[in-house]
């Protein structure tokens, strides 16, 4: 089982209202990302990083913002909600290896902006 | 032009049906390859690794075609439980390369 964890798992929100998504992994994973995936859609990456006080955007524009201080711990940011933003957040990491090692996901958090 | 394209489906199936899934990518480079699994509302899920000598994981074989750039998902016996959507990732770029996953293919067992 991958030892990775995202809080909250569901979440109502206003619109206008800040929110940061949390996610922790256990693993000493390097690489951690950030997918977003609407339900029987398609994942996309909007954010990832290669360690510590590493972040680049995905292929995805997203007005989401993310940082990582500490190995572990890769937060997702949304400074002003909007029913855009409504979508499924996953989390997910994988060692830093040339041969593209198995990337883990997070169970998800589901966003619903009101 | 995707980087990484699969079969659009739904696979509708019977019990005991056999299934191939196929995928093709774009970029020659590509090192290495893998099929996940998604349930519905879940998180997904590596099912295996797609090695270039072909591999098998009880009813589940893998085979790579390098010089086609083609990727294949075979299911065999096919049961209620495999109903999913199965994903090809592809990885390429060294250390500080990334997954690319296709959009999926969504296989529906019947009884």
């Amino acid at each position: 089982e991958a030892d990775i964890y995202q809080t909250p798992r569901y979440l109502v929100i206003g619109t206008g209202k800040k929110i940061t998504l949390e996610c922790s992994q256990t693993m000493g994973h390097d690489k951690m990302y950030w997918y977003q995936q609407d339900p029987g859609m398609e994942l996309h990456l909007i954010h990832y990083s290669y360690g510590v006080n590493s972040t680049e955007k995905g292929d995805l524009s997203s007005e989401s913002t993310v940082s990582r201080i500490r190995t572990e711990h890769f937060p997702l940011t949304l400074e002003s909600a909007r029913p855009s933003h409504t979508s499924q957040y996953l989390c997910a990491s994988s060692e830093r290896g040339s041969s593209g090692n198995t990337i883990y996901f997070g169970e998800g958090s589901w966003l619903t902006v009101v | 032009r995707k980087e990484v394209e699969q079969d659009p489906g739904p696979f509708n199936v019977p019990e005991g049906a056999t299934v191939a899934f196929n995928c093709t990518y774009s970029n020659s480079a590509s090192q290495s390859f893998f099929w996940y699994r998604q349930d519905c509302r879940k998180e997904p899920k590596l099912l295996m690794s797609v090695y270039s000598s072909g591999n098998e994981d009880g009813r589940f074989t893998a085979q790579l075609n390098r010089a086609s750039q083609y990727i294949s998902l075979l299911i065999r016996d096919s049961k209620l439980s495999d109903s999913a959507t199965y994903l090809c990732v592809a990885f390429y770029g060294g250390s500080q390369g990334n997954l690319i996953f296709g959009k999926g293919t969504k296989l529906s067992v019947k009884p």
